[in-house]
């Protein structure tokens, strides 16, 4: 079975371009997870997709972030315009569908490192 | 205060040591509670998950849960070398997953 698959793995901008992350889940999997992941700091969730609904994206920054998971499979999140500060790893994950308050395994793709110069 | 906190260390312990890490979270209602481990430069694996006060073992991992101190441990026995990782503590409430910032651990030979 095929893991969680991101691209790019590396991406350099200068501040103020525009970037985007794509992520295919594992095959069956109806939940994809964006989180941000800053050195030295644990995984923060941006947004939870539960099939093509975003079910979560309080910590998303709407002004400049955006995502889209338009048939239920692959997701792109894009940044618009890039700052300084938003140099981190990008990293996917995916889980079963979830209900009834239980939780089935999130798995992580291997993550896209973003440097904005 | 932060929802999920880890000592950053660094952890070190000779090679067939135990390691001891730990965490505590701050929502009284949170539900499920789990162990990554994260090599640098890769993405976070689990390793271990648990959901009522105890102790649970799997192989030379234990977690234990106490959710009246709010507090989650994990003990590796017989540290390995291969080990030497960041340990991430995470706490779930409805599906909803916070990270601590993790612990590093070095295990040396």
């Amino acid at each position: 079975e095929a893991g969680v698959v991101q691209s790019p793995r590396y991406k350099i901008i200068e501040k103020k371009q525009p970037v985007a992350f794509w992520c295919n889940p594992i095959s069956g999997h109806n939940t994809l997870y964006w989180y941000l992941q800053n050195l030295g700091q644990g995984p923060e969730l941006l947004i939870r997709y539960e099939n093509e609904e975003a079910v979560d994206d309080s910590q998303l920054p709407k002004d400049r972030f955006s995502a889209e998971r338009l048939k239920g499979v692959d997701s792109t999140l894009k940044i618009q315009p890039a700052e300084l500060g938003d140099s981190a790893v990008y990293l996917c994950a995916s889980s079963r569908q979830t209900s009834g308050g239980g939780w089935n395994e999130q798995f992580f793709g291997p993550g896209t490192r973003l440097t904005v110069l | 205060q932060k929802e999920v906190e880890q000592n950053s260390g660094p952890l070190s312990v000779p090679e067939g040591a135990i390691a001891s890490l730990n965490c505590t979270y701050s929502d009284r209602g949170s539900q499920s509670f789990f162990w990554y481990r994260q090599y640098s430069g890769k993405s976070p694996e689990l390793i271990m998950f648990i959901y009522s006060n105890g102790d649970k073992e799997d192989g030379r991992f234990t977690a234990q849960l106490n959710k009246a101190s709010q507090y989650v441990s994990l003990l590796i026995r017989d540290s390995q070398p291969s080990d030497s990782a960041t340990y991430l503590c995470a706490v779930s409430k409805n599906n909803d997953m916070r990270f601590g910032a993790g612990t590093r651990l070095t295990v040396k030979p």
